[in-house]
């Protein structure tokens, strides 16, 4: 089975504009979780989807949205750029529960200047 | 939230060594998982562990889950062992992860 793929890998924003990012699970994966991970704040949960409902949210500011499409793809927007969005963005997959296992993507770099 | 506490947060071995790296969590918990992060930044599945003894290899891990802490244990470094590791928890709605533990083997 292919892995969890994100794309792009890498991306380079100025401030004020916006992002999106997406994410391929595992085939059969339903649940889609995204986190974000920076030196400071080390690694975040923001929210996950399940059969195209968010299911979890985790305390970021509205900023941060996503959605999950019927072949259980997800995109992840982060609109109005600011300097503290630099971060590596990870998705996770898993079967079913939330708590089930996850496999993670490689994950999306991002820098905003 | 629930807080996961990781020990220690950097460890630096000589190839050959063994290890032994702590989660502490402060609730019960559905799952937990041991991660290791390679340079790049994947997360790579080492344990999927709410319970239990598992052993893979040179790895292997044990969570006390009442007692609320688990631990991954090392054998015989060696230099790809580098890295961060991690173990993330879950208690229904979202994993939570520690700090990480940084490991370092030198040649």
């Amino acid at each position: 089975k292919a892995g969890v793929t994100q794309t792009p890998r890498y991306l380079i924003k100025t401030r004020g504009q916006q992002v999106t990012l997406s994410c391929s699970p595992i085939s059969g994966h339903r649940s889609v979780s995204w986190y974000q991970q920076t030196p400071g704040q080390g690694l975040q949960f923001l929210f996950e989807y399940f059969s195209e409902t968010q299911r979890n949210k985790g305390n970021f500011p509205g900023r941060f949205s996503g959605r999950q499409f019927s072949n259980s793809r997800s995109e992840m927007n982060v609109s109005t750029l600011e300097l503290g969005d630099s971060a590596l963005y990870l998705c996770a997959s898993s079967s079913r529960e939330s708590y089930n296992e996850q496999f993670f993507g490689p994950g999306t770099r991002l820098t905003v200047l | 939230g629930i807080q996961v506490e990781q020990s220690p947060p950097d460890l630096i071995l000589q190839e050959g060594a063994n290890s032994t790296l702590r989660c502490n969590f402060s609730d019960s918990v559905n799952n937990l998982q041991w991660f290791h992060q390679n340079p790049w930044g994947q997360l790579i599945n080492l344990f999927y562990i709410p319970s239990g003894t598992k052993q893979n290899g040179r790895l292997s891990a044990t969570t006390v889950a009442t007692e609320r802490y688990s631990l991954l244990y090392i054998s015989s470094s060696q230099t790809t062992d580098s890295g961060v590791y991690f173990c993330a928890v879950n208690t229904g709605n979202q994993f939570y992860f520690g700090t990480g533990t940084s490991l370092t083997v030198i040649p």
